[in-house]
């Protein structure tokens, strides 16, 4: 089945820095890609949707600035969330679809961001 | 994109059949109905989707009634390693720019 792959893992990191997450499609073309925030405990939360080659589209209450989102090829998409504080420590999830609306999204295995 | 609703959580007897269901009585003609489960610490993994017709595939079978209303996703025979949460989502699959939007999903205990 289709894979999407996300990395790293996991990151532990100080305050004040910036951390990029990749997600990259394996074994098809994305030409949607999608950002997830979860806290524990609670359900997946969507912040942004991005299409390759424009600017992506943030839900209401997520900060652009600090969340780029860079979706340069249609297999990669990257997360970087500028000036990390503690309270940006959550479980952050990249999903990819490929052509057709009715597609199902694919999901990589989530980035662990930690802020101390 | 309709909402869903779900209970909150069920249980289920190992090797017995798990039987989620599912109402998404808002749900328009465009819209498909998608199953996704989240084992714990990992990302989401898609099950089945649907638009009216039953579906079926390796992993479980999606019934949806015939007004669309409602659905009900089966796992035929539950194993410990089902336990998870389950979220059933609907989406306009018209388009490319339909949003898979999260509930609270059902949390599947199997036991053994």
């Amino acid at each position: 089945g289709a894979v999407v792959s996300q990395h790293p893992s996991r990151v532990i990191c100080k305050s004040g820095t910036s951390v990029k997450i990749e997600c990259r499609s394996l074994d098809f073309q994305a030409t949607t890609m999608f950002w997830y925030r979860q806290f524990p405990k609670q359900s997946l939360m969507l912040m942004a949707t991005s299409n390759e080659g424009s600017k992506a589209t943030y839900e209401q209450g997520v900060e652009k600035d600090k969340f780029l989102i860079n979706h340069a090829s249609l297999t990669l998409s990257t997360l970087t969330v500028t000036s990390a504080h503690p309270e940006d420590s959550s479980f952050y999830i990249c999903s990819a679809r490929g052509l057709r609306g009715r597609e199902p999204q694919h999901f990589g295995d989530g980035t662990r961001l930690s802020i101390l | 994109d309709a909402k869903t609703t779900q209970p909150p959580s069920m249980d289920c007897a190992e090797g017995r059949a798990a039987n989620l269901p599912c109402n998404h009585s808002t749900i328009s003609g465009n819209e498909y109905v998608y199953w996704y489960r989240q084992i714990h610490s990992q990302g989401p993994q898609y099950i089945i989707h649907g638009l009216k017709n039953n579906e079926t595939n390796e992993m479980a079978s999606l019934i949806i009634t015939e007004d669309r209303k409602s659905s009900t996703l089966i796992l035929p025979h539950a194993t410990l390693r089902d336990t998870a949460v389950y979220y059933c989502i609907v989406r306009d699959g018209s388009g490319n720019t339909g949003k898979l939007i999260f509930g609270q999903g059902t949390t599947l205990q199997v036991k053994p």
